[in-house]
């Protein structure tokens, strides 16, 4: 079955190391995107990308990282720059803007839990 | 900027009643809406989507939700609630025109039901 697949989902860091993030699909989607979610403020967009080797800042980039080298495949590296990173981090996808049957629905993974120690 | 406001951060309702979950949107052009539910630690499922035509667009699970331009709404309905809706449920909008095409969601509404 066709999906996204978020791993690990647990996740505990010590403070000053970097994690990476997995995020695959094979939707065969050209856009990816990384939300962060806590509680009581819905999801914030970190990081997106439309196609292979290109990706924009969402609201809350500072302190992550991102590739996409391969068109199934968004991993998000969360830096020892991140002042507060325990949250759930969720990937999602869509296919590209193509015309007016689109209508932009994301799919999602079940997320990944990160807890700093 | 786009915004989505859901008033209501917790709602409790009995098995068996009706609901009715708020969403109020801010967008200055012509917005495409979503209801997305989560159970505690999974991801999103889709319940609905707006995007043109009939106002009134029906979703999975005996959802539906009304699009009111006029007062920027996207309000999610359900006749009967049963035990299994207990989850948390986002409102998002987004545009096909902008770049991108980030959806913004409100803070969710955390519904809570009671036998």
């Amino acid at each position: 079955d066709g999906g996204i697949t978020q791993s690990p989902k647990y996740l505990f860091r010590k403070e000053g190391q970097n994690v990476t993030l997995s995020c695959e699909q094979n939707l065969n989607h050209d856009a990816m995107y990384w939300y962060r979610q806590d509680p009581g403020q819905g999801l914030r967009l970190i990081y997106y990308s439309q196609i292979v080797n290109d990706f924009q800042k969402g609201d809350i980039a500072e302190g992550y990282s991102v590739s996409r080298e391969k068109k199934e495949s968004f991993p998000l590296t969360v830096t020892s720059a991140q002042k507060n990173p325990t949250a759930f981090y969720l990937c999602a996808s869509r296919s590209r803007l193509s015309g007016a049957g689109d209508t932009g629905e994301l799919f999602f993974g079940e997320g990944s839990r990160l807890t700093v120690l | 900027a786009q915004s989505v406001t859901q008033p209501d951060i917790h709602i409790t309702v009995s098995e068996g009643a009706s609901l009715e979950l708020r969403c109020n949107y801010s967008y200055g052009a012509t917005p495409y809406l979503f209801w997305y539910v989560q159970s505690p630690g999974q991801g999103l499922q889709l319940l609905l989507k707006y995007f043109s035509g009939d106002t009134l667009v029906q979703g999975i699970k005996g959802f539906e939700a009304e699009f009111k331009r006029s007062q920027s709404s996207f309000n999610l309905r359900k006749p009967s609630v049963h035990w299994s809706d207990a989850a948390e449920y986002f409102c998002a909008v987004g545009s096909r025109m902008e770049y991108g095409n980030k959806l913004v969601f409100g803070a969710g509404t955390i519904l809570r039901v009671k036998s």
